[in-house]
């Protein structure tokens, strides 16, 4: 099974700030994701991704498949980016996900006028 | 956004009751998950199916048993609800003809009592 660590758990910043969340899984994995929960709120994914960088406006999430690690980074943080991020891989490694994710257990972020 | 719905979105219910949540999809997805979110244990997978008729147990199965008759309904049931069952419940969907992204549900909040 696989095991994901995600840090840090909680982060304030102040609006503006570059914004950076960690996440280091134990298996080879085909593919990583990352999710977003807002308070009370459902869950939605964010990226996606096997090898290099995605962007999608000011978020953005690379991943490195040698060292087991991957990163989402928010430029120019807004409170509205306020939300948990949560990191998930597949629960068998390689097994692409199909067979279910195992999640870490999310980074509270909380972004201060 | 994904058409998936989850009812009920709350229940309350007493320890010992039989209890069924019910996921529905209109996406044609093959794959459907059902997660529970708990403070300090993040996101866990319950059981999950990957077609009419197949399901498997995932990591925090014990308690609960699920069946999925049509493509579009995956149903969850806590045959004798436990205090420990209290949760948000989250169903997701995925096609993983590829590598795609699960999509999730506005989750189900149960509390046993």
């Amino acid at each position: 099974k696989n095991e994901v660590e995600q840090s840090p758990q909680n982060l304030t910043a102040q609006e503006g700030e570059f914004i950076t969340i960690n996440c280091s899984y134990s298996v080879g994995i085909s593919a990583l994701h990352w999710l977003q929960q807002h308070p009370g709120g459902g869950i939605v994914s964010l990226f996606m991704l096997s090898s290099g960088k995605k962007k999608h406006g000011r978020l953005i999430a690379t991943i490195n498949i040698q060292e087991k690690h991957s990163s989402l980074h928010i430029t120019a943080s807004h409170p509205r980016d306020s939300a948990v991020y949560i990191c998930a891989v597949p629960l068998t490694g390689s097994g692409g996900g199909a067979d279910g994710l195992t999640f870490g257990k999310g980074t509270h972020l909380i972004i201060q006028p | 956004d994904a058409g998936i719905t989850q009812s009920p979105r709350h229940k309350v219910t007493e320890t010992g009751t039989p209890v069924t949540l019910r996921c529905h999809q209109t996406e044609n997805h093959r794959y459907m998950y059902w997660y529970r979110q708990d403070p300090g244990h993040g996101l866990r997978l319950i059981h999950y199916s990957y077609g009419v008729k197949d399901t498997d147990k995932g990591e925090v199965s014990d308690g609960y048993s699920v069946s999925r008759s049509k493509t579009e309904d995956f149903l969850l049931t806590l045959e004798s609800a436990t205090s420990s069952q209290t949760s948000v419940y989250f169903c997701a969907i995925s096609d993983y003809r590829g590598r795609d992204e699960q999509y999730f549900g506005p989750g189900t909040r149960l509390t046993v009592t």
